[in-house]
């Protein structure tokens, strides 16, 4: 059965600190996989990646793919605590698009 | 103006009561999905339309009724809901239901089922 699973499912930090969001998948016929942010409601877009090894830049946030292995890992530099909220991980394949359940960020200042 | 937009964005109803959720897109995509996102648990798709025509329905129990009357707007409709069916029901569109492209969410809609 397809599955994604992040790791961890909560994590508080200081401001300042990096942090490293995990994400392993078993799919079948996988396209692709993304990464969202959750503030509240809507989450929106970080990320998408489809070959392994290429890191995707944006600001603070960075992320790399490894199909060999079957993960991804999300980095936050320098956290602020607009980084608070909930991340999720999505893995792409022929037919639907599966979530895994979301790592809370919590940055306190 | 957010790309997708969802309403009403909370409801509260009685497990006898008929009511519906709206979404639309202005972005001009051809595919619109509904997700359950219940706490604590990933988010599970719903409904897929792709062009109008229905593509998934992943086992979801016939209380849930949805309608696509074009590409721009998706509804879902509520009858004899449980208690365990509140949840946030977020609406997403993409370009169209190959999986090439990413999903723009709304915001949801808060349902609570007393």
């Amino acid at each position: 059965e397809d599955k994604v699973v992040q790791s961890p499912l909560s994590l508080v930090v200081h401001e300042g600190d990096t942090v490293t969001l995990n994400c392993s998948y078993e799919v079948t016929n996988f396209r692709s996989l993304l990464w969202y942010k959750q503030e509240k409601k809507a989450p929106t877009f970080l990320f998408m990646l489809t070959s392994s090894g290429i890191e995707k830049k944006s600001g603070r946030l960075s992320s790399i793919l490894d199909k060999k292995e079957l993960f991804s890992i999300l980095n936050i530099t320098a956290t602020q605590t607009g980084d608070s909220a909930v991340y999720l991980c999505a893995v792409k394949n022929n037919n639907d698009m599966r979530f895994g359940a979301g790592t809370r960020l919590t940055v306190k200042p | 103006e957010t790309g997708v937009t969802q309403t009403p964005r909370h409801l509260v109803m009685g497990m006898t009561n008929k009511k519906s959720l709206k979404c639309e897109q202005h972005l001009g995509h051809n595919a619109m999905y509904w997700y359950k996102q219940s706490a604590k648990k990933p988010l599970e798709l719903m409904f897929v339309y792709n062009f109008k025509e229905q593509t998934e329905n992943n086992s979801v129990p016939s209380r849930f009724s949805p309608e696509c009357p074009n590409s721009s707007h998706l509804f879902l409709h509520l009858h004899t809901l449980q208690p365990e069916d509140s949840a946030l029901y977020l609406c997403a569109s993409s370009q169209d239901g190959s999986n090439t492209g990413e999903l723009f969410f709304g915001e949801g809609s808060r349902l609570t089922v007393l």
